[in-house]
């Protein structure tokens, strides 16, 4: 089944600092990358997520990267906020299930 | 955002009762999913359905039970409560793969 492997498991940045957090994912067959911000108490929420046929995809702040052939795929964060503070989760769709990383606690500093 | 709900939100049971929680979700979402959330580990999949009573295992299924009669309910059963599973269960629901999963708020099951 698919793996996927997620770095690092903390993260600390000042406020205006860019942040990235990276994943591995072991089934080539997998297509779609979602990645998921779960603030204090709350269910995971998607953020940003890109297909297998997309190299790189923006919304905002937020950009995430896909690189087939090494199977990795990072989530980048520009201009950091206070309120960007969370546990973020990438996750990979592969055998018709979602399988996540072990998550990032992201936390940035006023 | 989707409808998907989640109950109870907490419970406190004792080793060796059976436990069910519910998903309900108002979407007609084809597919869900049992989630559990452990420190250092993520989000690692229970069972997950595709339909109807169609289901599958995950990678953390012994121990857990799943029935789905209708599309819009998604049940957990722990059939002999552990305190290994003792965590916080998190239920999704998505309308096709490649979109969008939707989460509930999670119930935080301690088992004593």
């Amino acid at each position: 089944g698919e793996n996927v492997e997620q770095h690092p498991s903390t993260l600390s940045v000042q406020e205006g600092d860019s942040a990235v957090i990276k994943c591995t994912y072991s089934d080539s067959a997998s297509n779609y990358f979602p990645w998921y911000k779960q603030e204090l108490g709350k269910g995971p929420q998607l953020i940003i997520d890109i297909r297998s046929n997309v190299g790189e995809k923006k919304d905002q702040r937020i950009a995430v990267t896909l690189n087939k052939t090494a199977k990795h795929f990072s989530l980048h964060i520009t201009e950091t906020q206070p309120e960007d503070s969370a546990v973020y989760f990438c996750a990979a769709l592969g055998g018709g299930k979602l399988t996540f990383g072990q998550g990032t606690i992201l936390t940035v500093h006023p | 955002d989707a409808g998907i709900t989640q109950s109870p939100r907490h419970k406190v049971t004792e080793t060796g009762t059976p436990v069910t929680l519910r998903c309900h979700q108002t979407e007609n979402h084809r597919y869900m999913y049992w989630y559990r959330q452990d420190p250092g580990h993520g989000l690692r999949l229970i069972h997950y359905s595709y339909g109807v009573k169609d289901t599958d295992k995950g990678e953390v299924s012994d121990g857990y039970s799943v029935s789905r009669s209708k599309t819009e309910d998604f049940l957990l059963t722990l059939e002999s409560a552990t305190s290994s599973q003792t965590s916080v269960y998190f239920c999704a629901s998505q309308g096709d793969l490649n979109t969008e999963a939707f989460f509930g708020q999670g119930t935080r099951l301690t088992v004593v």
